[in-house]
């Protein structure tokens, strides 16, 4: 497989579950993110990940937990989630977390989530 | 606080040229970035700007100005499967992407 893969496409579940969404990046890249997409709103930035270590985490909250065991592999473990949170989870990965043309990111085609 | 403006969403006809305009304000500036989404799918890279003028890429085109926080995408001979929604992205001081909300582009025959 080539490209960022995540899965499942496709979520549902109660507030009272707790799932796991997988994303993984086969382009050799050192940074990874989590992005929520919600209809007609800007991409909303979740978390980042450099060489697997968390260099932002823009106060989302903790029912949302994320997990980076290595530069090729993110997670994003669910529990106690809200029907707000109904949304396409998008993970993303760059070769940089910062700088010019190179951190330019690359997404995977989401997980869309549903919390009845 | 930093802001991206893209229309909601716009409208034009097969075979013709649109222009999709971006206009931001944000703490610092590192780079443009413009993105295609069709319905259900990852959003994909267009073009990326950093200095004032037009990067064309076949039948894409970006156009950048500094001075004026503006950007904007253009699409000439348009095809059916232009229909998608262009996101617009500004890298800040603090290299954190910042996003526009969109613009849904609706081809018709």
């Amino acid at each position: 497989e080539t490209g960022v893969t995540q899965t499942p496409r496709h979520l549902v579940m109660g507030m009272t579950n707790k799932k796991s969404l997988k994303c993984e990046q086969h382009l050799g890249h050192n940074a990874m993110y989590w992005y929520k997409q919600s209809a007609k709103k800007p991409l909303e930035l979740m978390f980042v990940y450099s060489l697997e270590e968390r260099v932002e985490n823009n106060s989302v909250p903790s029912r949302f937990s994320p997990e980076c065991p290595n530069s090729s592999h993110l997670f994003l473990h669910l529990h106690t989630l809200q029907p707000e949170d109904s949304a396409l989870y998008l993970c993303a990965s760059s070769q940089e977390p910062t700088g010019g043309r190179a951190d330019t990111q690359y997404f995977g085609p989401g997980t869309r989530l549903t919390v009845l | 606080g930093q802001n991206i403006d893209q229309p909601t969403e716009m409208t034009a006809t097969e075979g013709a040229i649109v222009q999709i305009n971006c206009t931001y304000q944000t703490s610092g500036f590192n780079g443009l970035f413009w993105y295609q989404q069709h319905a259900g799918e990852a959003p994909t890279f267009l073009s990326y700007n950093v200095l004032d003028g037009l990067e064309e890429k076949g039948r894409f085109s970006s156009f950048l100005s500094r001075s004026k926080g503006y950007s904007y995408l253009l699409l000439k001979e348009l095809q059916m499967k232009d229909s998608a929604s262009y996101l617009c992205a500004v890298r800040d001081s603090n290299y954190q992407l910042i996003w526009g909300a969109g613009t849904k582009l609706i081809i018709k025959p």
